[in-house]
């Protein structure tokens, strides 16, 4: 079965201060998509990033980037600088058997703090 | 070009009722998916479906659910006998084809309360 595994229930951080959301994930697929959503408190879902796991470059947005490690199945997502905007619900997702069925982690709430 | 539309975002139902909620998908989007999120948890995959077809429901509870994507109109999400564990947040996406990426586009949620 494909799993996907956030172990930090709970962050909080200083705004400007760098943060790192852990992510873990079982797979047998050899080509997929990784992503992070973001889920504010208006509960809408918001893609943040998205890692392709044939690129061995690590995808950047702005100040989100990510740690793609493919032999540890490990998929961290560092945000620099951090914003008040930045508090949410943060969700690793990847696809299941190449399809769209996205299998989502139980998530980490994120609290940015002025 | 306007996103996911879900409605209603609150509904509330007693025990015994019945609940639909309605999906529109981005324009030129065929693809349309929902998933439930219970409270505490991320989203569980419930079911697939393009136009008039069913393509994948194995997320699907066996009794009570059922999923439409009609030619005309909106995909409909119903919950027949509505029971208290049906609360929660019912998310749709839509994609416009099928493809590798896995990116989904995600409405606002249609949150179901039953009393």
């Amino acid at each position: 079965a494909q799993t996907v595994t956030q172990s930090q229930p709970e962050m909080s951080v200083q705004e400007a201060e760098t943060v790192t959301l852990s992510c873990t994930y079982d797979t047998s697929e050899n080509n997929y998509y990784l992503f992070w959503y973001k889920q504010p408190p208006s509960r809408q879902m918001i893609l943040v990033i998205r890692q392709e796991a044939y690129k061995q470059q690590n995808a950047t947005e702005n100040r989100f980037s990510v740690n793609f490690q493919k032999a540890a199945k490990s998929f961290s997502l560092k945000i620099s600088d951090s914003q008040l905007g930045d508090t949410a619900m943060y969700f690793c997702a990847f696809p299941q058997g190449g399809s769209e069925k996205l299998v989502f982690g139980k998530g980490m709430k994120l609290t940015v703090n002025p | 070009n306007a996103g996911v539309m879900q409605n209603p975002r609150h509904l509330v139902r007693r025990r015994g009722q019945e609940a639909r909620l309605r999906c529109s998908p981005m324009k030129g989007h065929s693809h349309v998916y929902w998933y439930r999120q219970l409270p505490e948890e991320g989203l569980k995959f419930m079911v697939y479906l393009q136009k008039e077809n069913i393509i994948d429901e194995s997320g699907m509870p066996k009794e009570r659910f059922s999923a439409e994507f009609p030619k005309e109109g909106p995909s409909i999400l119903r919950i027949q006998q509505v029971v208290r564990g049906d609360s929660a947040a019912y998310f749709c996406a839509s994609s416009p084809r099928q493809s590798d990426t896995g990116e989904l586009f995600f409405g606002e949620g249609s949150r179901l309360t039953v009393l």
